[in-house]
């Protein structure tokens, strides 16, 4: 079967950092992906990773370990609109992605 | 930019009833996808659709659920006969190979009364 973890929340202040984990055990790996969600509307894609090491993307960066079966999401500089669930996603096998619960990011002033 | 599109934004129904959410995906994408999110559960696979037919499906994808590309643009999802648990915002999302990243469309959400 296919587990993906996350935490479910966290709060952060504008202008800080925050990572969001996620561990995840599945028969397989073609990849990790990380989505973007705020209430109400659809996942829009931050970041892919499927070998090791760190992808970054201007505010966002992405690290894999596939060892480990582990990744984060680091959001610098954090900005209101920042505020929304954090998904991750695990491609496994095929092309189905298998998605963690979301971790919700709540940005104070 | 390029994007998904879902047609109706909210669809209301009547338990039994048959419903049909429309998507068109982008347009020089190949692989097509339905997803589920029940509110405040986790995004769910449905099903997976290449070069017309199905590549895979998961176990929510009964028979009471069928795919369809109509014509060269559209990609339907029917759910022959909805139970209240199918209630859910149903996203369509496609790729441009099957290893690239999924874009989603912006949701319709189906309340079965």
């Amino acid at each position: 079967g296919q587990n993906i973890d996350q935490p479910t929340e966290m709060t952060a202040t504008e202008g800080a950092i925050v990572q969001i984990n996620c561990t995840y055990q599945t028969s397989g790996f073609n990849g990790l992906f990380w989505y973007q969600q705020h209430a109400g509307e659809a996942p829009t894609f931050l970041s892919y990773n499927v070998l090791d090491g760190l992808e970054e993307k201007g505010r966002f960066s992405s690290f894999l370990s596939r060892s480990k079966g582990y990744s984060y999401l680091l959001l610098k500089e954090l900005q209101m609109k920042d505020s929304a669930s954090y998904l991750c996603a695990v491609k496994a096998a095929g092309n189905k992605l298998t998605f963690g619960g979301g971790t919700r990011v709540l940005v104070k002033p | 930019e390029p994007e998904v599109t879902q047609t109706p934004s909210h669809q209301v129904t009547q338990m039994g009833q048959e419903v049909i959410l429309r998507c068109v995906p982008i347009s020089n994408h190949l692989y097509f996808y339905w997803y589920r999110q029940i509110l405040g559960q986790k995004v769910e696979f449905l099903v997976s659709f290449y070069n017309n037919e199905i590549s895979e499906k998961s176990e929510i994808f009964d028979d009471q659920f069928s795919v369809e590309r109509p014509d060269g643009s559209n990609f339907t999802l029917k759910i022959r006969s909805t139970k209240l648990e199918d209630s859910a915002m149903y996203f369509c999302a496609s790729s441009e190979m099957g290893y690239n990243e999924q874009f989603f469309g912006p949701g319709t959400r189906l309340t079965v009364l």
